[in-house]
């Protein structure tokens, strides 16, 4: 259980273009959704946090209006890049979480496999 | 925000132990701590998480000192599959449950 998708697995596009990736909870209800930029031998970098059918919460330094993210249902998450330049180009991966229960942590959080970017 | 220190390498032989220490001298007393695997090229994976007790699951053991300000990470036999950055993160404080990755210690598994 607990399976995260993300389509695309890459995508190419020219500069100046917008590109949708989606993230998608297969078996669970994701109560939150995350979304993080990861460029080559560096750690993962969390760019914001949405719950459905709310905004989005921004890290510092994450342009809102470049990066739209969409939370429309309990299961599907999308983060638009808006006029991707070639130093948007980065390996995209989202998490999804929910509640587990008082034994574990506040919610448990699983990762989609990642989308890799290059903008041209 | 606890943070987490790590080597930033380590090699271990395949089918030995591998012991991963991660420090979090900062962290508070409803902080977990989170194991998280990132093989290359792919989203990270969950292995394991504790608060105070030591854990184990088919993956992995977590041990907690009882200050709980280290803990070390034991994959008991390792295999070259096991190779991947280890990221050992305490959970913030707060109601979304962010995880904020550091850099992580890159295991790689010799034959």
């Amino acid at each position: 259980g607990a399976v995260v998708s993300q389509h695309p697995s890459w995508v190419i596009c020219k500069s100046g273009t917008s590109v949708k990736i989606e993230c998608r909870s297969l078996d669970f209800q994701a109560t939150t959704m995350f979304w993080y930029r990861q460029f080559p031998k560096q750690s993962l970098m969390l760019m914001a946090t949405s719950n459905e059918g709310s905004k989005a919460t921004y890290e510092q330094g994450v342009e809102k209006d470049k990066f739209l993210i969409n939370h429309a249902s309990l299961t599907l998450s999308t983060l638009t890049v808006t006029s991707a330049h070639p130093e948007d180009s980065s390996f995209y991966i989202c998490s999804a979480s929910y509640l587990a229960g008082e034994h574990y942590g506040r919610n448990e959080q699983f990762f989609g496999p990642g989308t890799r970017l290059t903008v041209l | 925000d606890a943070k987490t220190t790590q080597p930033p390498s380590m090699d271990c032989a395949e089918g030995r132990a591998a012991n991963l220490p991660c420090n979090h001298s900062t962290i508070s007393g409803n902080e977990y701590v989170y194991w998280y695997r990132q093989i290359h090229s792919q989203g990270p994976q969950y292995i394991i998480h504790g608060l105070k007790n030591n854990e184990t699951n088919e993956m992995a053991s977590l041990i907690i000192t009882e200050d709980r300000k280290s803990s070390t990470l034991i994959l008991p036999h390792a295999t070259l599959r096991d190779t991947a950055v280890y990221y050992c993160i305490v959970r913030l404080e707060d109601s979304w449950g962010k995880l904020q990755f550091g850099a992580g210690t890159q295991v790689v598994v010799t034959p």
